[in-house]
């Protein structure tokens, strides 16, 4: 089964940087697209950044690309989301996920508070 | 990009009674490769979104056959047969066609119980 669990949320002010890493275990990581989609308090899901299983291939969010970089390392079966110039509006439970073309698998999300 | 547009955006039923949900896209969902990557997602309060649907009515592993899809081209409809009340929650309408490049979700249909 797999299982997927993000670190690495917490409070920063606005500017500063804050990485996101997600730990997977039971399925082949290495053979699959990932994918980070955020949700703001109170509202609905926006994607935000996809990596091909070699890591070679990356799609953004327009309003995070400069600021957000994707990027994994399968001997460690982890995904990476770096977080520069955070702004308050990049507040938001961030879920790594293994969605292919359907939103088969989440994790359980962190939360990412950007606030002075 | 493809926007996806759900309506109503809330939903009160009465326990054992059906609900339905519609989900428009702002173009086809149809892929060169003749499938429609249309998805329907359940976020119950403080969890995770769960797989329901995908590919318009196909039930994902685990869900129950009182959760139904149909649809195609533009317009889409989650059915829910006899709702219980651990149905409690959001939906969300996804659409995976555009993948690698980006997915869009709909705004979400809170479903209450009343």
């Amino acid at each position: 089964e797999v299982h997927l669990v993000e670190s690495g949320g917490g409070l920063v002010q606005p500017g500063g940087s804050l990485r996101l890493s997600c730990a997977d275990s039971g399925f082949t990581f290495s053979r699959h697209w990932m994918t980070w989609v955020r949700q703001a308090p109170g509202k609905g899901l926006e994607w935000v950044a996809n990596i091909n299983d070699g890591g070679s291939e990356k799609y953004y969010l327009d309003s995070v690309k400069g600021r957000f970089t994707i990027s994994r390392d399968n001997a460690k079966n982890s995904l990476y989301l770096q977080m520069n110039s955070l702004r308050d509006e990049d507040t938001a439970v961030y879920y790594c996920a293994s969605l292919g073309q359907w939103g088969e698998y989440w994790g359980q999300g962190t939360l990412v508070t950007v606030s002075s | 990009d493809i926007v996806m547009t759900q309506t109503p955006l809330s939903s009160p039923v009465t326990l054992g009674q059906p609900a339905s949900i519609s989900c428009r896209s702002s173009q086809s969902l149809v892929h060169s490769d003749g499938n429609s990557y249309l998805s329907w997602l359940q976020q119950r309060p403080g969890q995770p979104p769960r797989l329901l649907i995908y590919q318009i009515s196909n039930r994902f592993s685990g869900v129950p056959d009182r959760f139904s899809g149909s649809g195609a081209g533009t317009d889409f409809t989650l059915k829910i047969s006899r709702v219980e009340a651990e149905d409690v929650g959001v939906y969300y309408c996804m659409q995976g066609t555009q993948f690698p490049h980006r997915y869009t979700f709909g705004q979400g249909t809170k479903l209450e119980i009343k």
